[in-house]
């Protein structure tokens, strides 16, 4: 079984420069999710998905979009990147309900420079 | 938001030991799972636990849903290097169905 995939893995982009990372899972969950990972920070909430079509903010969303246009699919851009936003990203997802055990990618490793 | 305190960042101990770990809320939680993360790796599930009170274990792990819904613990017996990483706890909270808070982390070393 696959589970959640991420592309690409790693990841160098020049201040400015936009992209896309991709989520994929296979478990059919209804939710996703974006984390970024920093030293010390833990796991931080950018943006999650409870449905395809539905998106909302997490605790940290500033400089990202999301889009939630298929089920198995949900995709993090970075419109303008910064070097703030030099990071591991974490994709998860789970099946909804009070019992919410998350799964997880293997992060994409992204140096903004 | 909300946080789950865990400390301390860093523990260190030699292959063998017992070790415990805290996850502390000043708010109740209706879930609380306890992650590991392999270095280069996301976080794999460990113990998920639903019942205030509940002790469940996973080989040589064993974690408790505090009674008072507000901690958790996690114990690794005997440990071994393969436990290196770091273990992070998660919480539900009452009406965030939709959403897990984090704890930032224990990195942990086991010494030969």
């Amino acid at each position: 079984n696959a589970g959640v995939t991420q592309t690409p893995k790693f990841r160098v982009l020049k201040t400015g420069q936009s992209m896309t990372l991709l989520c994929a899972q296979d478990m059919n969950h209804e939710y996703m999710y974006w984390y970024r990972q920093d030293p010390g920070m833990g796991l931080r909430l950018i943006h999650y998905s409870v449905g395809e079509g539905t998106t909302a903010k997490g605790e940290v969303p500033d400089g990202y979009n999301v889009s939630r246009l298929k089920k198995q699919n949900f995709l993090l851009g970075l419109e303008s990147a910064a070097p703030s936003q030099t990071s591991v990203y974490f994709c998860a997802s789970s099946y909804p309900g009070t019992a919410t055990e998350a799964f997880f990618g293997q992060g994409t490793r992204l140096t903004v420079v | 938001g909300q946080q789950l305190n865990q400390s301390p960042q860093s523990m260190f101990i030699q292959e063998g030991e017992d070790v415990s770990m805290n996850c502390t809320s000043s708010s109740i939680f209706n879930t609380w799972l306890w992650y590991k993360q392999d270095p280069g790796e996301g976080p794999v599930l460990l113990i998920a636990l639903y019942k205030a009170g509940e002790l469940t274990s996973n080989g040589r792990l064993t974690a408790q849903f505090g009674i008072t819904r507000k901690d958790s613990f996690l114990n690794i017996s005997a440990s071994i290097p393969s436990d290196v990483g770091i273990y992070f706890c998660a919480g539900q909270r009452p009406g965030a169905n939709s959403k897990l808070t984090f704890g930032k982390g224990i990195t942990l070393s086991v010494r030969p």
